[in-house]
């Protein structure tokens, strides 16, 4: 079974400063690894997927993300925070054989104020 | 293309009632999924769809049932309305891996 841990429900960081979010797994085969984001009242929106190939993902809006397989690690940061980063961040693994391999195991999400 | 979209956006029901969800994506995506996303819980599976004319039980399926007439519609049915179903629930669509969502329906049970 695979699970997504993300820890710090909240995070508050100052305008211009790091965002680090951060996100492990467990997966019993090679995982393939999502960062969403959802804005107040609204649906997820995809950040950034790891599939194979390169660890370092970059996504949208600046966020990019890095796969760790020794530490089971998928964490994502982005260098300088914008007031309009406020929004709640997601985690999901889902496997990468078998016959599940459509669905997502989500974390319990984590959310990012930005502080003027 | 509208991606996925939700019907209705808001409802309030009594405890007993009934209702549908409608959920339809125009992207022609063979896998469908029901959510609901609680506070502090993220957002949990109730059902999904591989295809027109399958569905099957995801994590917290009970209370709920679905269904997928066409390819481009997934329904999700509460026949009889608890308090513990008030969640705001979201649709997805994917075709491998990369799901796509919907805006959500917030629902309140009374």
């Amino acid at each position: 079974a695979q699970s997504v841990t993300q820890l710090g429900s909240h995070v508050s960081v100052s305008e211009g400063a790091l965002v680090l979010l951060r996100c492990n797994y467990s997966s019993s085969v090679p995982p393939y690894l999502f960062w969403y984001v959802q804005y107040p009242n609204q649906g997820l929106q995809l950040l950034l997927k790891y599939t194979t190939g390169a660890t370092l993902v970059k996504g949208i809006n600046g966020f990019e993300a890095e796969f760790k397989k020794s530490e089971t690690s998928f964490h994502l940061t982005k260098p300088s925070a914008h007031m309009s980063d406020a929004a709640e961040y997601f985690c999901a693994v889902s496997s990468n054989s078998g016959g599940s391999n459509y669905k997502l195991t989500f974390g319990k999400g984590t959310l990012l104020t930005v502080n003027p | 293309n509208a991606g996925v979209t939700q019907t209705p956006k808001f409802r309030v029901l009594k405890t007993g009632q009934s209702m549908t969800l409608l959920c339809a994506q125009d992207m022609n995506h063979e896998y469908m999924y029901w959510y609901r996303q609680d506070p502090g819980m993220g957002l949990r599976l109730i059902h999904y769809s591989v295809g027109e004319g399958t569905t099957a039980k995801g994590e917290v399926p009970d209370g709920y049932n679905v269904s997928r007439l066409k390819k481009q519609n997934f329904l999700l049915g509460l026949e009889s309305a608890a308090p513990s179903q008030t969640s705001v629930y979201f649709c997805a669509s994917s075709t491998l891996r990369e799901q796509y969502f919907g805006p959500g329906t917030r629902l309140t049970v009374t």
